[in-house]
């Protein structure tokens, strides 16, 4: 079965610090996975997916698959990065649903 | 232009009543998603539609859930004798999904929130 776990519910951090948001996912095949991102009144969306390499707002998650891991990861955190982080995986490409972690909110002290 | 909406943002409803949540998707999306977020459950798979296809209704937690799509638009999830543990934030999502085999973006929309009494 496909699960992706985030272990930490809340995580708070100063501005400027460096923040890693934690997800680990368990399946067997070869998993799209992405970070999904929730800012206060607004809708979910995408933030980052594996398959792209890219960085977005200084975010960056590299998929390890011997620690079946991927987590998110700034340098400098800035306040406007306080939002709540879904982690979610897509088992097979072209199987479209996506399984979700429960969520880390992230804030950013002043 | 404008994004995924849903109807109504908020519904309460009296334990075993039926209740009819609405997603419409962006125009043009080929794949039509319905999750449920529960509180402390993270976000939960319902089903999911794609094109003419039969949908994927794996995530379907009763007989009691359904859901339809008409003219590959419009989406409605219909909770059958509503129980309090229905209450959660239904969200719905699109994408655009041409079948080359990658995942694609989902935009989701603003959501309702059931609350069952």
């Amino acid at each position: 079965a496909q699960r992706v776990t985030q272990p930490e519910k809340l995580l708070s951090v100063f501005k400027g610090a460096p923040v890693e948001l934690k997800c680990n996912y368990s399946y067997s095949g070869s998993p799209e996975l992405f970070w999904y991102v929730q800012y206060s009144r607004q809708r979910l969306q995408l933030l980052l997916r594996h398959i792209s390499r890219e960085s977005i707002k200084g975010f960056t998650a590299d998929l390890n698959k011997g620690e079946t891991s991927f987590h998110l990861k700034k340098p400098f955190a800035q306040e406007e990065d306080s939002a709540m982080y879904y982690c979610a995986l897509s088992p097979a490409r072209g199987a479209q649903k996506l399984v979700f972690g429960q969520g880390t909110r992230l804030t950013i002290n002043p | 232009g404008a994004g995924v909406s849903q109807s109504p943002s908020n519904k309460v409803t009296e334990k075993g009543k039926d209740v009819e949540l609405r997603c419409d998707p962006i125009s043009g999306h080929t794949a039509l998603y319905w999750y449920r977020q529960s509180l402390g459950q993270g976000l939960e798979f319902l089903i999911y539609f794609q094109g003419n296809s039969a949908p994927d209704k794996s995530g379907l937690p009763s007989d009691r859930f359904s859901a339809e799509r008409t003219g590959g638009s419009v989406s409605t999830l219909t909770i059958q004798r509503t129980q309090q543990e229905d209450s959660a934030v239904y969200l719905c999502a699109s994408s655009f999904n041409t079948g080359g085999g990658a995942s694609y973006e989902q935009y989701f929309g603003p959501g309702t929130r059931l609350t069952v009494t």
